[in-house]
C-alpha cells in the first residue's frame, strides 16, 4: 500500500528566501509523481508533474525533483513571495490513483 | 469555461437525510474521480471512474453510490449521512487512467456538513 510522507509540516519563511519542501513515498512502483498547490477554501491546482522515467520539471520559480529508488521526491521554490503562502501536496501516482501526502502549510511573510 | 465544476458548494444537512453531489468536467477526459478530504486536510481518494465504468472503489461505506451517466459527469449519491461525513469532497478528471503525463485538475470542492 502506497503511503507519503511530507516534512515539514509547516514552514515559515520571510520574503525573498529560497526554501525545500519534501516528500517521500514507500512504493517505487509509480507513474508519475505531483505537487499540488491548495489555497484555503478552494480546490488544487497542479504546478508540477514528473514522469517516472524523468529526473526534474521546472516551471518558473518552481523546480521538483524525483529520486524514484529512495522514493524521494522535492520542491524548490526560490526567491519566495507572499503570494506563494498555500498548502503544497505532493501525490504519487500507481494503482490507477493518486495517494497524496498531508501537505505542508507555507506562509511567506512579507 | 470552468474546467471541472461541482454543485453544491455548500451543503449542509441533517442526519440520516439522503444527498447528492453532482460533477462535471468539459476537458473531454477519460477518467472521473471523487476525493474526501477530512477535516485534518488529508485528501483520500474514495472512486474512480473511467470511461463510465468503475475502477476503483476505496473501502469506502456502501452509504456512498457514484454514478456516472457519460463520461463528462460523475455524481455521488450519500445515502443515511452521518456526522463522520462531513468534510469537503473534490471532484477530479484526467485525460486517461494511468498515462504517466496525464494530471488531474480538481474541482472547487463540496463543503458537506452533516448537523
Amino acid at each position: 500500500k502506497q503511503e507519503v510522507t511530507q516534512i515539514p509540516a509547516a514552514l515559515s519563511v520571510p520574503e525573498g528566501e529560497n526554501l525545500v519542501l519534501n516528500c517521500s513515498f514507500t512504493d517505487s512502483a509509480i507513474y508519475n509523481l505531483q505537487w499540488f498547490r491548495q489555497d484555503p477554501g478552494k480546490g488544487l491546482t497542479s504546478l508540477l508533474l514528473i514522469q517516472s522515467s524523468q529526473r526534474e520539471q521546472t516551471s518558473g520559480r518552481l523546480n521538483a525533483s524525483l529520486d524514484k529508488s529512495s522514493g524521494r521526491s522535492t520542491l524548490y521554490i526560490a526567491a519566495s513571495q507572499p503570494g506563494d503562502s498555500a498548502t503544497y501536496l505532493c501525490a504519487a501516482g500507481s494503482n490507477y490513483k493518486l495517494t497524496f501526502g498531508k501537505g505542508t502549510l507555507l506562509t511567506v511573510n512579507p | 469555461d470552468t474546467a471541472v465544476s461541482q454543485t453544491p458548494k455548500y451543503l449542509v444537512t441533517q442526519m440520516g437525510n439522503d444527498k447528492s453531489i453532482k460533477c462535471e468536467q468539459n476537458l473531454g477526459h477519460d477518467t472521473m474521480y471523487w476525493y474526501k478530504q477530512d477535516s485534518k486536510k488529508f485528501l483520500k481518494i474514495m472512486f474512480s471512474y473511467n470511461n463510465k465504468e468503475l475502477i476503483i472503489n476505496e473501502t469506502v461505506p456502501n452509504r456512498f453510490s457514484p454514478k456516472s451517466p457519460d463520461k463528462a459527469h460523475l455524481n455521488l449519491h450519500i445515502n443515511s449521512l452521518e456526522l463522520g461525513d462531513s468534510a469537503v469532497y473534490f471532484c477530479a478528471s484526467s485525460r486517461h487512467q494511468t498515462s504517466g503525463t496525464d494530471t488531474q485538475y480538481f474541482g472547487p470542492g463540496t463543503r458537506l456538513t452533516v448537523l
